[in-house]
């Protein structure tokens, strides 16, 4: 079947500049993760959505992050106001269930590389 | 959140077996311990998880010590498609804690 998607898979914008990031998970599943993975560093957690509401954004650096999953389906990230820091792989995961025994099962990711 | 500490980078040749370390000697009772692995260019994917008792899967075995303080992820015969990202990662029954915590895992390479 078809695994999470992520598009696009490559993103390049000038400082300053807003970014849409968009996730699709797994059919059915209801949690939904972003992740962001900086060169030779693990993922690091950004946002947890079960169903369309933000369970968790603990992770979101400051307020220029947004998340929303709408529909409880297909997730955008939004950047507003990009910085050079903010250049990564920005992963998305979904899961059928949560709990300490469910298996999350990523997409291929989107770079996006801030000039 | 309890901490897990591994190589940074092992080889093997292929067809071989791999035993990755893992200590996590802060581990608590209820914390399950995670294996996932990231091939180069793309997402990470799960590999394999336990809790108390040695675990079997088709892509890999988990032994975990007796105290629950370290665990070793073994591959049984490594191929060059094994060569990736190894993390260790645990997971709490605690309220909202579905995120996963990566570190920085261990790099193996597998030569021909």
């Amino acid at each position: 079947g078809a695994g999470v998607s992520q598009t696009p898979s490559n993103k390049v914008t000038e400082k300053g500049k807003y970014v849409e990031l968009r996730c699709d998970p797994i059919s059915g599943h209801t949690a939904l993760y972003w992740y962001r993975q900086s060169l030779g560093q693990g993922p690091e957690f950004l946002i947890y959505f079960q169903g369309t509401g933000a369970a968790d954004d603990s992770g979101l650096p400051n307020d220029r992050f947004f998340a929303v999953r709408p529909e409880g389906s297909v997730s955008t990230l939004k950047i507003q106001r990009t910085e050079r820091g903010d250049s990564a792989v920005y992963l998305c995961a979904s899961s059928s269930r949560t709990g300490p025994t469910d298996t999350q099962y990523f997409g291929p990711g989107t770079r996006l590389t801030v000039l | 959140d309890a901490k897990t500490t591994q190589p940074n980078s092992m080889e093997s040749n292929e067809e071989e077996p791999v035993h990755l370390p893992c200590n996590h000697s802060t581990i608590s009772g209820t914390d399950y311990i995670h294996w996932y692995r990231q091939l180069p260019s793309q997402g990470p994917e799960y590999v394999i998880h336990g809790l108390t008792s040695n675990v079997n899967n088709r892509m890999a075995s988990l032994a975990i010590a007796e105290d629950r303080k370290s665990s070793t992820l073994i591959l049984h015969r490594a191929t060059l498609r094994d060569a990736a990202v190894y993390y260790c990662i645990l997971r709490s029954r605690s309220y909202n804690t579905d995120k996963l915590i990566f570190g920085t895992g261990t790099r193996l390479q597998v030569f021909p």
